[in-house]
């Protein structure tokens, strides 16, 4: 059984850009979600996807974006990046969207110059 | 709404020291609590977690109680050791589909 894993590990962008992190999410888990964790704090919850719909959704804006496909595998999208964006992106994985233990991957680390 | 607030840290303690960091939670309705535990340079591993009032949680030494009467779910070991050192979140998750929310962390240092 294959854990939660994501791309890239490290990543550096220019403000203005946009960027893509992608989440594979544990075998036979068909929930995943999004947090962001900036530096010194606790994880943030961006958006959570079921069965390649939105979930639900934190106070985050219209310009962070996701897809699940339908092998459950899911994409997190920032559009015209800002500073404040810089952060670990991490992603959690569920056996179903009611269940409460999530499974983390390493997470994202997104560095905004 | 939900929230969750940890004792700041950093947390410092020598080898075989006892350990609390302190977890209280605002919450609607009866939520779960967790523990979970970041090493350098990781992701979260889930630690123990308490879906009732009274539970006790454990794993690894670990161990937390949930108590409703003052909505609190403080982790403690008896023993730490350096391989302990790590950042530490209490999190919970409200009944049906919401997701988990975070404290801010606790940094632990132990040292030999």
């Amino acid at each position: 059984e294959t854990g939660v894993t994501q791309s890239p590990t490290h990543l550096i962008k220019t403000r203005g850009q946009q960027v893509t992190l992608r989440c594979s999410s544990q075998s036979g888990h068909n929930t995943v979600s999004w947090y962001q964790q900036a530096l010194g704090q606790g994880p943030q919850f961006i958006f959570q996807y079921y069965r390649e719909e939105e979930n639900g959704r934190g106070n985050f804006p219209p310009r962070f974006s996701g897809l699940q496909f339908p092998n459950y595998s899911s994409e997190l999208n920032v559009n015209a990046l800002e500073l404040d964006d810089s952060a670990l992106y991490l992603c959690a994985s569920s056996l179903d969207r009611a269940k409460n233990i999530q499974y983390f991957g390493a997470g994202t680390r997104l560095s905004v110059l | 709404g939900n929230s969750v607030t940890q004792m700041e840290g950093p947390v410092t303690l020598s080898e075989e020291a006892f350990l609390t960091i302190n977890c209280t939670y605002t919450a609607t309705g009866y939520p779960s609590l967790f523990w979970y535990v970041q090493y350098p340079g990781e992701g979260l591993q889930l630690l123990l977690k308490a879906t009732k009032a009274d539970d006790k949680g454990s794993n690894k030494g670990f161990e937390a109680t949930y108590r409703k009467e003052t909505t609190s779910f403080h982790l403690e070991k008896g023993s730490v050791q350096v391989s302990d050192s790590a950042v530490y979140f209490c999190a919970l998750v409200n009944s049906g589909n919401t997701p988990l929310v975070f404290g801010k962390g606790t940094r632990l240092s132990v040292i030999a």
